[in-house]
């Protein structure tokens, strides 16, 4: 069955960076797009990053574009997101998603993981 | 981008009773290939969203067939026949037409 179990959450000060990971099983990771979504304390969710099956297209939400960066090892099966300058906005948590397609047209997210929190505060 | 916009964002319910929840875009959700990517997804306290509906009306495994999803262009529907204990939540519609994907503010499902 598709597993995806996201590490590297925490508390970070402002400014301060921090690397999320996501290891995926069950299924053919290098076939399908992945995503990470975020949703903050008491609030709804927002898609965060989108990277392509090859890991040749990705695209971010205004917020965090310049600041994060999405990227993934298919040797690995694991999907990453690195989180630089970050801000007290960025507080949530943070869950990866696999796309039930390549990830270069559409967005469908058909499995999601438990999440990992990360606090930014000084 | 695309605003979501879900109505009602709370829904008392009584057991055994239907209930039906709206979401609206603010722009066709048609894509070129002629799908309509809109789901829905299910998130019980403290835990991750599970899909139930994609492409408007398809169910995903394992969903019972209680849920129902409908709609068109920018007007789309998900129905719960006879709401079960197990449906309190909240749920959000999402769109994966236009980048970026956007979701509703989410609409809370509660017992009586």
């Amino acid at each position: 069955q598709v597993q995806l179990v996201e590490s590297g959450g925490g508390v970070v000060q402002p400014g301060r960076s921090l690397r999320l990971s996501c290891a995926a099983s069950g299924f053919t990771f290098n076939n399908y797009g992945m995503h990470w979504v975020r949703q903050a304390p008491g609030k709804g969710l927002e898609w965060v990053a989108v990277i392509s099956y090859d890991g040749i297209y990705k695209y971010y939400t205004d917020s965090v574009r310049g600041r994060f960066t999405i990227s993934r090892d298919n040797s690995k099966n694991t999907l990453y997101l690195q989180m630089n300058s970050l801000r007290a906005e960025d507080t949530a948590v943070y869950y990866c998603a696999k796309d039930d397609s390549s990830g270069y047209y559409y967005v469908s997210l058909d499995y999601w993981g438990q999440g990992t929190p990360v606090t930014v505060s000084s | 981008d695309v605003v979501m916009t879900q109505s009602p964002l709370s829904l008392p319910v009584t057991l055994g009773q239907p209930a039906s929840i709206s979401c609206r875009s603010s722009q066709s959700l048609v894509y070129s290939d002629g799908n309509t990517y809109l789901n829905w997804f299910h998130q019980r306290p403290g835990q991750s969203p599970r899909r139930l509906i994609y492409k408007v009306s398809n169910r995903d495994s394992g969903v019972p067939d209680r849920f129902s999803g409908s709609g068109s262009g920018t007007d789309f529907t998900l129905k719960i026949s006879r709401v079960e204990a197990e449906d309190v939540g909240l749920y959000y519609c999402m769109q994966g037409t236009h980048w970026p994907s956007t979701f509703g503010q989410g609409t809370k499902v509660e017992i009586k």
